[in-house]
């Protein structure tokens, strides 16, 4: 199946740092691409939406501006922490896909910890 | 918000068959009804997906109901490596409307 590659896996940063997080569909070329942050116990919850060549939809209460967004070609997308805060220590997730219809595929997670 | 209702957790005997259950009652024509499962620190897996004819593969079979309200995600012969957080999800025709809505999920433990 195909392969989205997620990296770094692990990442502590201190406080006040900004962190950058890339996700790549290996063998396919994703359109859109989702990013996801998870708590401990909890499910995911949908933080952006990313169309390559355009602007990202954040969900709300998502801050945009701490939360960046590239997705400047076909199979690359990266998410930055800006101005990295222990309450931003999370799982971050992305997945991307091919179009409607069609399977998301998921990267192995970024585990973010900000000290 | 999630559309889909699991109960929170479930437990089978390795090597029988597992049937997790799903709610989708408001589902709408154009939405599909996946399953992914997330094993502890990794990212979700696909399983199996369906519009609403039963659909089988090489990890699964989906059960979707005639009204689609409801669907089932079978295991076969689940095995200790399929112990994992299930999730059914609706998803939408695409664009911002693609993307996958998680909700709680079903915690699955294997016994041996």
């Amino acid at each position: 199946g195909a392969v989205v590659s997620q990296h770094p896996s692990r990442v502590i940063c201190k406080s006040g740092t900004s962190v950058k997080i890339e996700c790549r569909s290996l063998d396919f070329q994703a359109t859109t691409m989702f990013w996801y942050r998870q708590f401990p116990k909890q499910s995911l919850m949908l933080m952006a939406t990313s169309n390559e060549g355009s602007k990202a939809t954040y969900e709300q209460g998502v801050e945009k501006d701490k939360f960046l967004i590239n997705h400047a070609s076909l199979t690359l997308s990266t998410l930055t922490v800006t101005s990295a805060h222990p309450e931003d220590s999370s799982f971050y997730i992305c997945s991307a896909g091919t179009g409607a219809r069609e399977k998301l595929f998921f990267g192995s997670g970024t585990q973010l910890s900000v000290l | 918000d999630a559309k889909t209702t699991q109960p929170p957790s479930m437990d089978c005997a390795e090597g029988r068959a597992a049937n997790l259950p799903c709610n989708h009652s408001t589902i709408s024509g154009n939405e599909y009804v996946y399953w992914y499962r997330q094993i502890h620190s990794q990212g979700p897996q696909y399983i199996i997906h369906g519009l609403k004819n039963n659909e089988t593969n090489e990890m699964a079979s989906l059960i979707i109901t005639e009204d689609r309200k409801s669907s089932t995600l079978i295991l076969p012969h689940a095995t200790l490596r399929d112990t994992a957080v299930y999730y059914c999800i609706v998803r939408g025709p695409g664009g911002s409307q693609g993307n996958l809505i998680f909700g709680k999920g079903t915690k699955l433990s294997v016994k041996p």
